[in-house]
């Protein structure tokens, strides 16, 4: 399967603990996407990288979240001191530069107790 | 932010009828795209378009971007139980992918066989 492949699919945790999500893009795409999303809404946007440059980030939602993409290749996306309101869907997309067309891996649910 | 005001908010129908759904946004967009999205799945690319006016099908499914670039349709002709699923509309302001797209809410639709 060559498609975006994102794990854990499921985590829970209790409140205060850290938790990190990994994305492996499809191959040959350039740009990975990070997008939230919580029951009844669409996909919300994070933060994206072109390669290793992380070209937005302003969007996330507060300083206890980060996102790395250090070759290149696979993405983590880390909330430190989770809250119950960090509860949702954390979405990996990736796409070839110039493209809309966002391919979506199946997310990590998250569930903070 | 930009917003995407999907309608209608859920649909049930026959099996066999036909489906319409649209998106409509205050501001210009340069891509539409419409995404499906199962039950803990992450949404898969249905549709997208570049140019107002377009029409594009595939399969089943037809949708248009709309001549003011505010707005896009989805239909689904002959419905079977298998198109059950979330739908959404994504725009994307810029032609460059530099800008990340924009979701609705999205389309709830329920096929009654």
């Amino acid at each position: 399967d060559t498609g975006v492949s994102q794990n854990p699919r499921h985590k829970i945790t209790k409140r205060g603990q850290n938790v990190t999500f990994r994305c492996d893009p499809i191959s040959e795409h350039n740009r990975l996407y990070w997008y939230r999303q919580t029951l009844g809404q669409g996909p919300e946007f994070l933060t994206y990288f072109q390669n290793e440059a992380q070209l937005e980030k302003s969007r996330l939602l507060s300083d206890r979240f980060s996102a790395e993409r250090p070759k290149g290749s696979f993405s983590t996306l880390e909330i430190q001191r989770t809250e119950q309101g960090d509860s949702a869907m954390y979405l990996c997309a990736s796409s070839l530069v110039l493209s809309g067309e966002l391919f979506f891996g199946e997310g990590s649910r998250l569930t903070v107790l | 932010g930009q917003q995407l005001n999907q309608s209608p908010q859920s649909m049930f129908i026959q099996e066999g009828e036909d489906v319409s759904m649209n998106c409509t946004s205050s501001s210009i967009f340069n891509t539409w795209l419409w995404y499906k999205q199962d039950p803990g799945e992450g949404p898969v690319l249905l549709i997208a378009l570049y140019k107002a006016g377009e029409l594009t099908s595939n399969g089943r499914l037809t949708a248009q971007f709309g001549i003011t670039r505010k707005d896009s349709f989805l239909n689904i002709s002959a419905s079977i139980p298998s198109d059950v699923g979330i739908y959404f509309c994504a725009g994307q302001l810029s032609d460059s992918g530099n800008t990340p797209l924009v979701f609705g809410k999205g389309t709830r639709l329920s096929v009654i066989a």
